[in-house]
């Protein structure tokens, strides 16, 4: 189809493993967004990217995360030295335009981590 | 196949009345659901939610209904607030497993 992918769609590591996570956006779309929900907990926003830029990183809970787009597409989540904190699973979104109209940020189906 | 509708796109509500948003859902194995409410170049934010054990839950203005034989949950916001402006998601769950996301209902309170 033509929405937002993802993969892995499971990902289980061992505590203080780098992980890699990443995103295919709906081609054209120029903003995209990470989130992170945990269990029982709301949404997370990470960090969103205008084009291949990121603005805003101001949700990224450490530096141990990091994230990059390359070519106003596709875009990795990495994880350095993973905790068991970090298992949740990883919600990508695109949109047409940052701050778009409801109807039009599309959310992958997410990755789950589990950090063992 | 959406499994999360939101059915209405947008809704104007009178600042000081009530705001109800709804979300209707297909599959009966969700046993979570939660609200969302997002401003412009933002990311979600967590708002309220509720456990299908449950039929209610309320915190301060924001109340969330569940009627499970219906596959239907509401939002109430009263009274309305000018920073009640937003677009509210909703989103279930089943277990830990990954959230749906509604397409999301844009609230504008009108002054």
């Amino acid at each position: 189809g033509a929405g937002v992918s993802q993969s892995p769609s499971n990902k289980v590591t061992e505590k203080g493993k780098d992980v890699e996570l990443r995103c295919d956006p709906i081609s054209g779309h120029t903003a995209l967004y990470w989130y992170r929900q945990s269990l029982g907990q709301g949404l997370e926003f990470l960090i969103y990217f205008q084009g291949n830029s990121a603005p805003d990183k101001s949700g990224l809970p450490s530096d141990r995360f990091s994230a990059e787009r390359t070519g106003g597409s596709v875009s990795t989540l990495t994880i350095q030295r993973t905790q068991q904190e970090d298992s949740a699973v990883y919600l990508c979104a695109s949109s047409l335009m940052l701050g778009g109209l409801p109807d039009e940020q599309f959310f992958g189906p997410g990755t789950r981590l589990t950090v063992l | 196949d959406q499994q999360v509708k939101q059915n209405s796109p947008s809704l104007s509500v009178q600042e000081g009345r009530i705001s109800i948003l709804n979300c209707d859902y297909t599959n009966s194995m969700f046993d979570y659901f939660l609200w969302y409410k997002k401003y412009p170049a933002e990311g979600p934010t967590f708002l309220i939610s509720i456990s299908s054990i449950k039929d209610k839950n309320e915190d301060g203005r924001f109340t969330v209904f569940l009627n499970k034989s219906a596959k239907h949950l509401s939002l109430h916001i009263v009274p309305s607030q000018p920073g009640d402006s937003a677009v509210y998601f909703c989103a279930a769950s089943r277990g830990d497993d990954k959230i749906i996301f509604g397409k999301g209902t844009r609230l504008h309170i009108l002054p």
